[in-house]
């Protein structure tokens, strides 16, 4: 079946450090990625849709100077935290859609990201 | 808004017994519904998807229903194990869209 691969799967850095997070459709080319955050014990937000070859779209409240989204191919979007401060340790998981949006959405294994 | 809620926020139940886990959301033009399942600090797993052309689907010990005008959906699990033991996840989607999570029911099965 269709695979997400989600890279890395765990970070710990120090604050002010910028962390990359990918995200990988394995056998299918995904046009759209989407990102979202998980706080503890709280649900999974949309953060932004991912369009390859154009901006990212991102939902409100969530700044685009921070997280920058780069979405270059059909199989690979990639996920920016910027300046990194301890409030930004969350858990950030992507999804995929192919082309045809067929359902499914295909989830990556998630990034937990811990900053100091 | 788009809302999801998912009732109860957690449930702690003996081996064996079947359960019914609730998810309602505020929509009515939904495009799927899925239930997923999260173990602690992991990613997650799908259980079920639903089309909105369909009224319920299963697997195994799981079935899943979707009444769209009252825009309610429910995960029944038969015969409870504590391997079932985990957070389980209501989303829906519009065409093309992103899923809208709700809070989950963090589930507990004790031996």
């Amino acid at each position: 079946g269709a695979v997400v691969s989600q890279h890395p799967s765990w970070v710990i850095c120090k604050s002010g450090t910028s962390v990359k997070i990918e995200c990988r459709s394995l056998d299918f080319q995904a046009t759209t990625m989407f990102w979202y955050r998980q706080f503890p014990k709280q649900s999974l937000m949309l953060m932004a849709t991912s369009n390859e070859g154009s901006k990212a779209t991102y939902e409100q409240g969530v700044e685009k100077d921070k997280f920058l989204i780069n979405h270059a191919s059909l199989t690979l979007s990639t996920l920016t935290v910027t300046s990194a401060h301890p409030e930004d340790s969350s858990f950030y998981i992507c999804s995929a859609r192919d082309r045809q949006g067929r359902q499914p959405q295909h989830f990556g294994d998630g990034t937990r990201l811990s900053i100091l | 808004k788009q809302e999801v809620t998912q009732i109860p926020a957690a449930l702690s139940v003996p081996e064996g017994e079947n359960l019914v886990l609730n998810c309602s959301f505020t929509d009515s033009a939904i495009y799927n519904l899925q239930w997923f399942r999260q173990d602690p600090g992991k990613g997650l797993t799908s259980l079920l998807l639903i089309q909105s052309s369909q009224r319920e689907q299963t697997s195994g010990r799981l079935n899943a229903s979707l009444d769209k005008s009252s825009g309610r959906s429910t995960l029944y699990i038969a015969a409870s194990q504590p391997g079932d033991s985990a957070t389980y996840l209501c989303a829906y989607n519009q065409a093309g869209t992103a899923l809208i999570f709700g809070k989950g029911t963090t589930l507990s099965v004790s031996s």
